[in-house]
């Protein structure tokens, strides 16, 4: 059973399109994020949920909304896409907020924007 | 100045090699830290958390010099499935468990 399980694995869509990755965790956890890797690599937050509450918007733009319809689910909605939004997203998912050592990721989503 | 900077590499090594890692920070009120493996196309994994009296895991050990603000990862007798991406994270403080990544050394252990 798989703990943070993200779908789609991979993602290719136009410019201008609007999607949906969509994020479930069956660990029971409290705390839910979501945290983009780019071309450099670099991973960084983009949003945390705890309990379906919003506590991080990491200057994301608004193109980018989060939903979280119950504390095992946190989806992500991207309107509008454009070609620099192509980066593999990660779901993730921790106890409780303010537990920084008991992170789970999800396997990723590939998206490509073309 | 990046948050965390760590040296890219590659670090091209023979197995049963010796192999440093350092990291650096720039928030001297940064809570928590840790090293994350990630292997190529895959998900970030907690290798191990970082303390200040430094802590070893087997064929691992992390150093924390808070006054530097400075981190290290010592690989002994690297093994083939040692080679991965090798990720210095830091939480800031107050930082609701955010996790801020450094951009990652890359490690590759040949035979």
């Amino acid at each position: 059973d798989t703990a943070v399980s993200q779908t789609p694995k991979y993602l290719v869509t136009q410019m201008g399109n609007d999607k949906s990755i969509k994020c479930e965790q069956n660990l029971g956890h409290d705390t839910m994020y979501w945290y983009k890797q780019d071309s450099k690599k670099f991973l960084k937050i983009m949003f945390s949920y705890n309990n379906k509450e919003l506590i991080i918007n990491e200057t994301v733009p608004n193109r980018f909304s989060p939903k979280s319809p119950d504390k095992a689910h946190l989806n992500l909605h991207i309107n509008s896409l454009e070609l620099g939004d192509s980066a593999v997203y990660f779901c993730a998912s921790s106890q409780q907020l303010g537990q920084a050592d008991g992170y789970t990721f999800g396997s990723g989503t590939r998206l490509t924007v073309v | 100045r990046k948050e965390v900077e760590q040296d890219p590499g590659p670090f091209n090594v023979p197995e049963g090699a010796t192999v440093a890692f350092n990291c650096t920070y720039s928030n001297s009120a940064s809570q928590s830290f840790f090293w994350y493996r990630q292997d190529c196309r895959k998900e970030p994994k907690l290798l191990m958390s970082v303390y200040s009296s430094g802590n070893e895991d087997g064929r691992f050990t992390a150093q924390l010099n808070r006054a530097s603000q400075y981190i290290s990862l010592l690989i002994r007798d690297s093994k083939l499935s040692d080679s991965a991406t090798y990720l210095c994270v830091v939480t800031p403080s107050g930082g609701y468990n955010k996790l801020i990544f450094g951009a990652g050394t890359r490690l590759a252990v040949h035979p």
